[in-house]
């Protein structure tokens, strides 16, 4: 099946600092991807939706000067948590869907697990 | 708004044991339901889906029949195996060509021999 990745896969940094997140689609093009976030023992909740040459989507409660999204390419999607505290760690997870796809098409990075001191 | 209720884990199975997880959901419409699985280390794949009231989803011997009348979609397994050891995520999507899902807070599996 499709693949996607994220990197890095786990990222430590010190409260202020603004970390990073790269989404690829590997083996096809994605209009269309999703970021979202994942609390201990917690469902997935959507963060934002990115749509490649276009402004993210974001979804209620979701601040968008701090979690910047850039989805320049059909095959890349970033997420960067500026000046990051405690409150924002978390597992962030990115999915990506191929043009035209239904709910049932999005495939899933391994996530990345943000740890603010 | 839409929401997923699938059971709190961890569970713990022996080699050959049966497997449910209970998933129940609330939505307005007729939300397409899913799910999905987590391997270790990677991320979500879809496992099963159904789309309309009694469908059957199935896949890699799990199974899960969408069910309006009680608003549930259990996954089963007859006999898992060691490799069936993940996290389980019940899903909702809300239908109309749109990509938004609701996930379960995910279940998650261990399988001793």
């Amino acid at each position: 099946g499709a693949v996607v990745s994220q990197h890095p896969s786990r990222v430590i940094c010190k409260s202020g600092t603004s970390v990073k997140i790269e989404c690829r689609s590997l083996d096809f093009q994605a209009t269309t991807m999703f970021w979202y976030r994942q609390f201990p023992k917690q469902s997935l909740m959507l963060m934002a939706t990115s749509n490649e040459g276009s402004k993210a989507t974001y979804e209620q409660g979701v601040e968008k000067d701090k979690f910047l999204i850039n989805h320049a390419s059909l095959t890349l999607s970033t997420l960067t948590v500026t000046s990051a505290h405690p409150e924002d760690s978390s597992f962030y997870i990115c999915s990506a869907a191929p043009p035209g796809a239904g709910t049932d098409t999005q495939y899933f990075g391994p996530g990345t697990r943000l740890t603010v001191l | 708004g839409d929401s997923v209720t699938q059971m709190e884990g961890p569970v713990t199975l022996s080699e050959e044991a049966f497997l449910t997880i209970n998933c129940t959901y609330t939505a307005t419409g007729y939300p397409s339901l899913f799910w999905y699985v987590q391997y270790p280390g990677e991320g979500l794949q879809l496992l099963l889906k159904a789309t309309k009231a009694d469908d059957k989803g199935s896949n890699k011997g799990f199974e899960a029949t969408y069910r309006k009348e009680t608003t549930s979609f259990h996954l089963e397994k007859g006999s898992v195996q060691v490799s069936d050891s993940a996290v389980y995520f019940c899903a909702l999507g809300s239908g109309a060509g749109s990509y938004q899902l609701t996930f379960g807070k995910g279940t998650k599996l261990s399988v001793i021999p």
